[in-house]
C-alpha cells in the first residue's frame, strides 16, 4: 500500500539554526500538507501546496517557514531560525485530486523536531 | 469559528463495550468530518470520513453519526478491543479550503 514517507524521524537542531524536513508524498497525489503536533496537543495546519504553489496557510506559518517541491517527488518544510517553540512533531500530508478523495489526507510518520 | 472541540480528552472502556467520542463545530461552512487514529510515534491514519448529506456511516465496527441541526459529530466504537487503544482525532474541512481543523484528540483505552 502507498504511504508517505518522512525523513529524519528525529532532528535536534540549536536555536538559530535552519533545518529541512523531508517528505515523500504518494506518487500520484497532487495536494500536499504540513502540520505540527506539540507534545500532548492537537494537530495543527500549517500550509498547503498545489500546482507548485501555497495555496493556504496558518498564522503559524510565518516568514520564518517555507516550502518547496524541488523535484518530482520531494516535498520540503524549512524553518530559516528555529526557536524553541518549534520543538513538535511535523506530518506530512498528501491527497489526491478526484472528487472526495482530495480530502481524504493521508499523513506520514513524522519527523520530531528539538530545538535547543 | 474554526474550533473543533472534543470530548472527553481521555476514556477507559472494557473490552467489547462501546467506546463514543463527541464533537462539536461551529462553521457552518465545514462540509468533511473525518476521524484519525493514532497510535504512539505514528502519524494519524484515517479511520471514517463522513459528510453533511447523511446522518450515518458505518464501517465494520465503527460509526460516525452526524448531527448537522446541532453541528455535532460522534464516533462510536462498537465491541471495543485492546488493540483500538490509541488517540483519536476529529477534523473538518471545508471544500473551499483543504486544511483540516482537528479536535483536541482523546486518548482510548481498552482494557482486557
Amino acid at each position: 500500500e502507498p504511504e508517505v514517507t518522512q525523513t529524519p524521524s528525529h532532528q535536534v537542531t540549536q536555536m538559530g539554526q535552519e533545518v529541512i524536513l523531508r517528505c515523500v508524498p504518494i506518487s500520484n497525489h497532487l495536494y500536499f500538507y504540513w502540520y505540527r503536533q506539540i507534545l500532548g496537543q492537537k494537530v495543527e495546519f500549517l500550509v498547503s501546496f498545489y500546482n507548485n504553489e501555497i495555496s493556504e496557510k496558518s498564522e503559524i506559518f510565518d516568514d520564518q517557514f517555507s516550502v518547496e517541491r524541488p523535484d518530482g517527488s520531494n516535498f520540503t518544510l524549512k524553518i530559516r531560525s528555529t526557536k524553541l517553540e518549534d520543538s513538535a512533531m511535523y506530518f506530512c500530508a498528501s491527497s489526491g485530486q478526484t472528487s472526495g478523495g482530495r480530502n481524504e489526507q493521508f499523513f506520514g510518520p513524522g519527523t520530531r523536531l528539538t530545538v535547543l | 469559528q474554526q474550533q473543533v472541540k472534543q470530548s472527553p480528552q481521555s476514556l477507559i472502556v472494557q473490552k467489547g463495550g462501546i467506546s463514543i467520542i463527541n464533537c462539536a463545530y461551529e462553521n457552518t461552512a465545514f462540509d468533511y468530518f473525518p476521524w484519525y487514529q493514532q497510535f504512539p510515534g505514528k502519524g494519524p491514519a484515517l479511520l471514517i470520513a463522513i459528510r453533511p448529506d447523511v446522518s450515518e456511516k458505518k464501517e465494520g465496527r465503527f460509526t460516525i453519526s452526524f448531527n448537522k441541526s446541532a453541528k455535532q459529530f460522534s464516533l462510536h466504537i462498537m465491541d471495543s478491543q485492546p488493540g483500538d487503544s490509541a488517540t483519536y482525532f476529529c477534523a473538518a474541512s471545508n471544500n473551499a479550503g483543504n486544511m483540516l481543523t482537528f479536535g483536541g484528540g482523546t486518548r482510548l483505552m481498552v482494557k482486557p
